[in-house]
C-alpha cells in the first residue's frame, strides 16, 4: 500500500496481558516514530527510529513499553503487563528522514479491561 | 520544557464566518506543521511552514509563522460544514530529540449551518 499500516486496528485485552502493535511504514522511508494519543489530547511522542535502531526513546512512559525495528522497515510496539491507563490510540509515523514531513498512520486503538 | 499551547480548544463557528486559531511554542524550532483530525481516523497533514514570515494558503485556510513571536495561525475563511475537525500544530525540535514532534492539545472546530 501507499500509506503507513498499522494493525491491529483495534485491540481489546485485559489488564496484565501483553500486547503487540505492528507498524508497516511507507517504502524506503528510514525514519519510524510510535506517538500515544488519549482521548481528547494531541499525539504523544513515545520512540524514534532511525533504520534500525532506536534514535531516541525518552517518550516511552517506563520499562513496560518497548519497539523493536529489527529490519529497518516494520516496527512493533510492546507493551507487558498492561494496565488500564494504557488505552490510548497508538499512532506510527515514518518521514523519508530526519526533518521530513511525517505521513501517519491510521492507529491502533488499544482497551485495556 | 518544550511546550506547544493552542488556542481555543473548542470553536463553534456559523458558515461563512471567519477565525483564527493561534499556536504558540516556547523554544526555536525548525519548522512546524499543522494537522487535521477527523472522529477515528488519523492525522492528515495540511501545511508544513519552515521560515519566518511564511504563508501557506489551501482552500479556506491559511497558515502563517513568526519564528520571533514563536507563534503559528490558521486562519479560517467563509467556514463551511465540512472543515469540521480537529486542528493540530506540531513543533519540530532538533536539540536533542532527534526530530519528534510536539503537539498542542487541538483545537476541536464545529462548523453550524
Amino acid at each position: 500500500g501507499a500509506g503507513v499500516s498499522q494493525t491491529p486496528s483495534n485491540k481489546v485485552t485485559e489488564k496484565g496481558k501483553y500486547v503487540e502493535l505492528r507498524c508497516d511504514p511507507i517504502s524506503g522511508h528510514t525514519a519510524l516514530y510510535w506517538y500515544r494519543q488519549s482521548l481528547g489530547q494531541g499525539p504523544e511522542f513515545l520512540i524514534y527510529f532511525q533504520g534500525t535502531g532506536a534514535a531516541d526513546d525518552s517518550g516511552l512512559p517506563n520499562d513496560r513499553f518497548f519497539a523493536v525495528r529489527p529490519e529497518g522497515s516494520v516496527s512493533t510496539l510492546k507493551i507487558q503487563r498492561t494496565e488500564r491507563g494504557d488505552s490510548a490510540v497508538y499512532l506510527c509515523a515514518s518521514s523519508l528522514g530526519q526533518g521530513q514531513p511525517q505521513h501517519f498512520g491510521d492507529g491502533t486503538r488499544l482497551s485495556i479491561l | 520544557e518544550l511546550k506547544v499551547e493552542q488556542n481555543p480548544l473548542f470553536l463553534s463557528m456559523q458558515e461563512g464566518k471567519n477565525y483564527t486559531i493561534y499556536c504558540n511554542y516556547s523554544t526555536t524550532s525548525d519548522r512546524l506543521y499543522w494537522y487535521r483530525q477527523d472522529p477515528g481516523k488519523s492525522l492528515e497533514s495540511l501545511f508544513v511552514l519552515l521560515s519566518n514570515g511564511a504563508v501557506k494558503q489551501e482552500g479556506r485556510l491559511m497558515a502563517s509563522l513568526d519564528t520571533k513571536a514563536r507563534l503559528s495561525t490558521l486562519h479560517i475563511t467563509a467556514a463551511v460544514h465540512d472543515l469540521s475537525a480537529t486542528y493540530f500544530c506540531a513543533v519540530a525540535f532538533y536539540g536533542g530529540s532527534q526530530g519528534n514532534l510536539i503537539f498542542g492539545k487541538g483545537t476541536k472546530l464545529s462548523v453550524k449551518p
